[in-house]
């Protein structure tokens, strides 16, 4: 139990065009999606945190009009990189926590496959 | 705040010899801290967590943890390397304060494994 997925797997586009990404709680509900970005070699960094049916929190420094995300139900979140630009080329991880009975959620965060975005 | 330090970010053993990796981290509140694994081109995989029970935790593919509060470490051990374990490795902490399940990364380690 507890699968994330995420779609597409790998996203080449052009300069200037908007891509989504779609991150899914397959048999969980999910209280709360994280958004996370990581560069070759590096660690995660955290972008965004969304919970459902409420705008996202994005940390210090990412374009909240850049990086569009919604999280529509408990089991789908989507990231939206607007006018893509080769800079945005990266790997974009989605997690989620299980929710619990009354409303908390769980420690764990349980990640997808990742996203790799090229922009050309 | 809270922050994670993983000592090396390279880590080259033989298969058969013993592996530790190591984790330090300082936080504010009483923490949560796991271990991740990832794969080449595979999404993170949760080793292991700590969660205030029990010191020492027992994880999955032989690999253990020990929370050292006295050292803020968190460092993780297995008696004996395979070499499918070569991969990146995270320690991660959470916050156990109400303010949501933020996780802050460390570097990361990568582990190699000789033949």
């Amino acid at each position: 139990g507890a699968v994330v997925s995420q779609h597409p797997s790998w996203v080449i586009c052009k300069s200037g065009t908007s891509v989504k990404i779609e991150c899914r709680s397959l048999d969980f509900q999910a209280t709360t999606m994280f958004w996370y970005r990581q560069f070759p070699k590096q660690s995660l960094m955290l972008m965004a945190t969304s919970n459902e049916g409420s705008k996202a929190t994005y940390e210090q420094g990412v374009e909240k009009d850049k990086f569009l995300i919604n999280h529509a139900s408990l089991t789908l979140s989507t990231l939206t990189v607007t006018s893509a630009h080769p800079e945005d080329s990266s790997f974009y991880i989605c997690s989620a926590s299980r929710q619990l009975a009354g409303g908390l959620s769980t420690d764990t965060q349980y990640f997808g496959p990742g996203t790799r975005l090229t922009v050309l | 705040a809270q922050s994670v330090t993983q000592l090396d970010s390279h880590v080259s053993v033989s298969e058969g010899t013993p592996v530790l990796l190591r984790c330090n981290y300082s936080s504010s509140y009483s923490p949560s801290l796991f271990w991740y694994v990832q794969h080449p081109n595979k999404g993170l995989q949760l080793l292991l967590k700590y969660t205030s029970a029990a010191t020492l935790v027992k994880g999955i593919n032989g690999f253990e943890a020990e929370f050292k509060k006295s050292e803020t470490s968190f460092h993780l051990t297995k008696p004996s390397a395979h070499m499918s374990d070569a991969a990146e490795y995270f320690c991660v902490v959470k916050m156990n304060n109400n303010a949501g399940n933020m996780l802050t990364f460390g570097g990361g380690t990568r582990l190699m494994v000789k033949p």
